[in-house]
């Protein structure tokens, strides 16, 4: 199977820069995508093919990669923005066309 | 706008099937990919796969064999069957859609998402 690896949690202060990390071996040559789920509501868009900011997303998410990392930031960091983030992708293969990360909790201290 | 909203039992019966239908507004049902994932309780996005006309569907392979998706032009509709449901099936099902242009080339992704709708496997 492929997967995509991401820390379970981040903790920042608000107004700090979170960086949340996702792993893939496909991610040299798949796009990345980012959600922000928050309890009890669906998953939102947030970034698009690796690093594009969705509409109606705040210019403060923005979205990387290198190799095979894909990393979503988040530049002084609001208290909403407190929520679970999933990164998307798929295999090279297209074995395995869409895969999400085990999802990262973002808490802001 | 796009909108989509889930539709259907919220208990199942082990070993019973799971059905449910997602509803679309604001969009052509011909015009995309249409997916259904799921969440289980305190766990994290799993896809179960996606359908864009009759003759082209892709399953999740560790759900293929109990999964049949379906989908209605007529009515806008598509649907999801998971049949021999256990109780590990537990979890809100989502709708979504994911852009032809990127569905079709093998890079999904999912920008609009119905509600979510639960459902618990429990005899």
């Amino acid at each position: 199977s492929y997967e995509l690896t991401q820390p379970p949690s981040v903790s920042v202060s608000p107004g700090q820069t979170a960086r949340i990390t996702c792993s893939g071996d496909s991610l040299p040559v798949q796009f990345a995508y980012w959600y922000q789920q928050k309890p009890g509501q669906a998953p939102v868009l947030v970034i698009s093919k690796d690093s594009g900011t969705s509409s109606g997303i705040p210019g403060r998410f923005s979205g990387s990669k290198s190799g095979t990392t894909a990393t979503l930031t988040i530049s002084g960091v609001q208290p909403e923005d407190e929520a679970d983030y999933y990164c998307q992708s798929a295999d090279n293969s297209g074995t395995y066309p869409v895969v999400f990360g085990g999802g990262t909790k973002l808490t802001v201290l | 706008q796009v909108q989509l909203q889930e539709s259907g039992p919220g208990l199942v019966k082990p070993s019973e099937t799971l059905s449910l239908t997602c509803t679309v507004s604001g969009a052509l049902i011909t015009s995309d990919y249409w997916s259904w994932i799921r969440q289980p309780p305190g766990k994290g996005l799993e896809w179960i796969g996606n359908i864009f006309d009759s003759w082209n569907t892709n399953y999740n392979l560790s759900l293929k064999s109990r999964v049949t998706m379906s989908i209605d032009t007529s009515k806008n509709q598509f649907s999801l069957r998971l049949s021999s449901v256990v109780v590990a099936d537990t979890a809100v099902y989502y709708c979504a859609r994911g852009p032809y242009d990127f569905c079709s080339a093998g890079s999904c992704y999912f920008d609009y998402w119905g509600q979510g709708t639960p459902v618990t496997v429990s005899s």
